[in-house]
């Protein structure tokens, strides 16, 4: 169990431009969830993947936002065009199916800096 | 809508000593309440998981309680050391979705 990976750690970049995050979950895990944070807040739900499919959106991922989990394993976050209410720290979880008391289990985030 | 609450904001305590963390929740249909130790630049650890019929679980010197009727959860905390530093977040499940809606988080600092 070499635990949720994200890469890279830290972003900054300047308005406008794209970003890609990436997510590599725990292996035998089949659900993936994106959160954002700011600071001093707890994180906030974005999108979740049950394998490849992604069953859940939160109205905070705007059109700007897309999230992909192509083979059901690795997941990318993508931002087009970011503004500077992106910057925050965006987490990935991941977990196992089944019973709904499955812990879910934190990557240490990326933290993106808008300029 | 659905929201979790928690108390006191922030808490400086001396290494050593006890301390307790409350969480209150307005969220429906409640699948299970969560809570979860997050050190600074870290991600969010799981600490305790309790359903619906649970009213207190343990993990080492940490223990949560739950009271379905009220709304309300707390964490103890016995015997703290310097590691135990860190945001401690309230999380609240919801039946039939996958989001989970987070607490802002107790900062806790434990003094030498």
């Amino acid at each position: 169990d070499t635990g949720v990976s994200q890469d890279p750690r830290h972003k900054i970049t300047k308005r406008g431009q794209n970003v890609t995050f990436r997510c590599d979950p725990i292996s035998e895990h089949n659900r993936l969830y994106w959160y954002r944070q700011t600071l001093g807040q707890g994180p906030e739900f974005l999108t979740y993947f049950q394998n490849e499919a992604q069953l859940e959106k939160s109205r905070l991922l705007s059109d700007r936002f897309s999230a992909e989990r192509p083979k059901g394993s690795f997941s990318t976050l993508e931002i087009q065009r970011t503004e500077q209410g992106d910057s925050a720290m965006y987490l990935c979880a991941s977990s196992l199916g089944g019973k709904s008391n499955q812990p879910q289990h934190f990557g240490d985030g990326t933290r993106l800096s808008i300029l | 809508k659905n929201q979790v609450e928690q108390s006191p904001q922030s808490l400086i305590i001396l290494e050593g000593k006890n301390c307790t963390l409350q969480c209150n929740y307005t969220v429906s249909p409640f699948s299970n309440l969560r809570w979860y130790k997050q050190d600074t630049g870290r991600g969010p650890v799981s600490l305790t998981i309790m359903t619906f019929s649970e009213n207190t679980k343990s993990n080492g010197r940490y223990t949560a309680t739950l009271d379905a009727d009220t709304k309300q959860s707390s964490l103890h905390i016995t015997a703290s050391q310097l590691s135990d530093s860190a945001s401690y977040i309230c999380v609240v499940s919801l039946t039939g979705f996958q989001k989970l809606v987070f607490g802002t988080g107790t900062r806790l600092l434990v003094s030498p």
